[in-house]
Formats: structure tokens, sequence, C-alpha cells
């Protein structure tokens, strides 16, 4: 069966520190999308692809950053780990369709990541 | 911007009760709105949609929600809950040529016995 996979499920690393979060789905999904949850603010958008080579900003951008090289893969690094990045991490995708149907986003397990 | 309002982060139903979360939207052009719902450590899946055909939409686990254009609301609802709802359930909203989602957040719904 097709699926959104990440990895790792939980993460304990230091402050100043590079870590980058896997995301890999078999759907063949162009549209990813990385988001953060965070109590008392639900999901924020840091960053999402609607095919290979491309890449924007969501509204939680800085800090973070993507690359989408091929279809099934968006991960996401952060350069310099900071607390304020503690949080659980979502990756999501979508198909791209038709331009006037909205398509439903598949949704990963999540990443539970800790900055010390 | 797009935006959604759920007010109440918590909220206690009795099981068999009436279930009921409010989201409210902000949006300039015609919105595609959603219910998400997240049980615990897992990640999101989606309850129901409303795209721009009936305003009432009917879900999975018997929920539905009712669009609301002159209230800009779209609350959810279920008619008896079960132990098995408890979890926290997201409103968000999208539009047009636009798959980006902007979420409310949450209601973490909790059944009471």
């Amino acid at each position: 069966d097709a699926e959104i996979t990440q990895s790792p499920r939980h993460k304990i690393t230091e402050t100043g520190r590079q870590v980058t979060l896997a995301c890999h789905q078999t759907w063949n999904h162009n549209n990813m999308f990385w988001y953060r949850q965070d109590l008392g603010h639900g999901l924020r958008l840091i960053h999402y692809s609607y095919g290979v080579q491309d890449t924007n900003k969501g509204e939680v951008s800085d800090g973070y950053s993507v690359s989408r090289s091929n279809t099934e893969d968006l991960p996401l690094t952060l350069e310099s780990a900071a607390s304020s990045q503690t949080s659980v991490y979502f990756c999501a995708s979508s198909d791209q369709g038709l331009a006037d149907v909205y398509n439903e986003q598949f949704f990963g397990p999540g990443t539970r990541l800790t900055v010390l | 911007a797009q935006s959604v309002t759920q007010l109440g982060s918590h909220v206690s139903v009795s099981e068999g009760a009436l279930v009921l979360l409010r989201c409210n939207y902000s949006s300039s052009v015609p919105p595609y709105l959603f219910w998400y719902v997240q049980y615990p450590n897992q990640g999101l899946q989606l309850l129901l949609k409303y795209t721009s055909a009936a305003t009432l939409v009917k879900g999975i686990n018997g929920f539905e929600a009712e669009f609301k254009k002159s209230e800009t609301s779209f609350h959810l609802t279920k008619p008896s809950a079960h132990m098995s709802d408890a979890a926290e359930y997201f409103c968000a909203v999208s539009h047009y040529g636009n798959n980006r989602l902007a979420f409310g957040k949450g209601n973490q719904v909790v059944v009471i016995p």
C-alpha cells in the first residue's frame, strides 16, 4: 500500500547542531509539505514543494530549509538547531490533480524533536 | 490571508451527548474547509471537507459539518459521543488553486463515561 513515512520518529539533539528529518512518500504525489505542531498554535506551515526542484517558504520558515531532488522525498534541515525548534514535525503530501479540485493532504506519523 | 478560529482548546463531553466544535473562517475568496482528527501519537486524518458542493457535509465516524457563508462558520457536530472520539480536532481552510492549508489551534476533546 502507498504510504508516507517519517524518520526518525524521535530525535534529541543539542543547540547549534544540524539536523535533518526525512519524509518519504510512495503515492507519487507532486505536492509535499512540512508543518510543525506546538501546543496552542495548531499546525503551522514551514516549507512546501509543488514538484521536483520547486521549494517555497511557509509562515514559519526561518531556520529551516528543504530540497526536492525527486518526487518521493522532501527532507527538512535545521541548519543550527535552537531550543525554540523543539516541536513535533509532520510531513504531508497531496496529488496535483485538476486546478479547481482540492486534493486531500495525507499526513505522516510525525517526528518528535527535542533540542537541548 | 486566510485563517480559522477555533475557540476553547479543551472540550469535555459526556458519552452519548452531542459533540459540537466551532470553527469560523476568514477568507477573501470562496474557501475550501476541512476538519481533521488526530488520535494520540498519530498523524492527522481527514474527517470531512467542504469544496463548494453541498453545504451539509457528512464525514467519517458519524461526524458532519455545515458551511454557513453568512456566519463564516463550519461547525463540526456528532449527535452522540463515543469514547473513541477522544482526540484532537483541527479545522483548516484553503482556497481554489492553492493546495496549502491554514489550521486552527485545535480542540482537545475529552469524553467522560
